[in-house]
């Protein structure tokens, strides 16, 4: 049972213009929401990440926008450029349960921004 | 301060043989974890600790060991590797449940 999905798997943007990808779970214990960002050869890094508390995080050009009814949340990245090409992954964890059993990751999205 | 450090970074196994990869962090996180990356699968969560001492399965424990002695290593032990077991494994650290994970770089194991 995947509990987290994640789309699309591949996204192509142009150079300044807007990335976003869709992240579901399942799990409504779920109430920590990270998003994950790897290069090639590199391990994950964390980018951004939300608790359920609120709806929108803005931290320079990546927004992440949280739907807890629709059990849906977003990245968006503006402005998008070459250097943002990577994989990006979401992830949901139970903070509340202590959270030390790890993420539940989604699948993951190649992201190219064309120049 | 060098993070999470993970060895080898690369290693070859022949079907049946053992082998430990290493993690090592400097940060005195209490949270670690190991998970493995394959295509398309994103990454799934193979163990996990709390502390020194404290160990639990995660989504894929089938064929790997861990121990924590120390808050700073979690090794992780393949005791009879198979082809299944090809991939690229990840460390990882957490000072707690409301923080961030930081990933180690990586061990790519391939057993033939």
């Amino acid at each position: 049972q995947q509990q987290v999905k994640q789309s699309p798997q591949s996204l192509i943007v142009q150079k300044g213009g807007i990335s976003i990808i869709n992240c579901a779970y399942e799990n409504t214990a779920f109430d920590y929401f990270p998003w994950y960002q790897q290069f090639p050869g590199k391990g994950p890094a964390l980018l951004i990440a939300i608790r359920p508390d609120v709806s929108e995080k803005k931290e320079g050009r990546f927004t992440i926008s949280f739907n807890k009814s629709a059990k849906q949340f977003s990245l968006h990245i503006m402005d998008s450029q070459p250097g943002d090409s990577a994989t990006y992954f979401c992830a949901a964890s139970e903070i509340s349960g202590g959270g030390a059993d790890g993420l539940t990751f989604g699948k993951g999205t190649h992201l190219i921004i064309q120049p | 301060n060098a993070g999470v450090t993970q060895t080898p970074k690369f290693q070859v196994l022949k079907t049946g043989q053992s082998m430990t990869l290493q993690c090592a962090q400097d940060m005195n996180h209490e949270y670690m974890s190991w998970y493995r990356q394959d295509p398309g699968m994103g990454l799934r969560l193979i163990h996990y600790s709390v502390g020194a001492g404290i160990t639990d399965q995660g989504e894929v424990p089938n064929g790997y060991n861990v121990s924590r002695s120390t808050t700073e290593d979690f090794p992780l032990r393949l005791l009879s590797a198979a082809p299944s077991q090809t991939s690229v494994y990840f460390c990882a650290s957490s000072e707690g449940a409301n923080y961030g994970y930081t990933f180690g770089s990586g061990t790519r194991l391939t057993v033939v």
